[in-house]
């Protein structure tokens, strides 16, 4: 049973092109958790989505960033005319649906780390 | 809302050293809580968690932490580390009563010396 999968696992761009990062959710997951890791800080929630829906976007910058979850395939983070600040390792999660939310655990991908020159 | 304050931003232990990493949360309502390893260039594993029950929780490795609810702590232990727990250290907090926002502390380095 494949874990999470992130690809690609290292992403460099320069300023003002566009960043798309891919997260395959652990088999029988139905959902996705996005974070971001600055250098010495800890993760920050950026966004939670299920299957074509966003839950919670609340920690999202409010522009240039955005996700989604299709019916098929993996969830993207798109970033778009990225700059230097926006050079981080992004993580995405997944837990499944078990129909218990408050028991379920994420099980986290190795990560993007996206440099922007 | 909730926040997880992790106090050791790098500890160095020499091997067989007794670990004891602190974290404490602000949150009034019930929680889940955990532990996340990572280690150097690999991505976070779940080391242990705590739902309900019995506030000593025992994790992989070795590892345990207690729930204090009093002191809204949640440290974690090891009574004797190897080098190979070398790794960083993140204490996790997520609502109960809500969906599945967790809220990371700033994570603590964890060197251990041969």
């Amino acid at each position: 049973n494949a874990g999470v999968m992130q690809n690609p696992r290292h992403l460099v761009r320069r300023r003002g092109q566009e960043a798309r990062l891919r997260c395959s959710p652990m088999k029988g997951h139905s959902h996705v958790y996005w974070y971001r890791q600055l250098p010495e800080e800890g993760l920050k929630f950026m966004v939670y989505l299920q299957k074509e829906n966003i839950i919670d976007e609340s920690g999202m910058p409010k522009e240039r960033f955005s996700a989604e979850f299709p019916k098929e395939g993996p969830s993207i983070l798109r970033i778009q005319q990225v700059v230097r600040g926006d050079s981080a390792a992004y993580f995405c999660a997944s837990s499944p649906d078990l129909g218990q939310a408050m028991q379920e655990t994420q099980y986290f991908g190795p990560g993007t780390r996206l440099l922007v020159l | 809302a909730q926040s997880v304050s992790q106090h050791n931003h790098h500890v160095i232990l020499s091997e067989a050293a007794s670990l004891e990493l602190g974290c404490n949360y602000s949150y009034g309502g019930t929680v889940n809580l955990f532990w996340y390893v990572q280690y150097p260039g690999q991505h976070l594993q779940l080391l242990l968690k705590y739902f309900s029950g019995d506030p000593l929780v025992k994790g992989i490795k070795g590892f345990e932490a207690e729930f204090i609810k009093s002191k809204f702590s949640f440290n974690l232990r090891k009574p004797s580390v190897q080098w190979s727990d070398t790794a960083e250290y993140f204490c996790a907090v997520r609502s109960s009563g809500g969906y599945q926002k967790v809220t990371f502390g700033i994570g603590t380095k964890l060197q251990v010396i041969p």
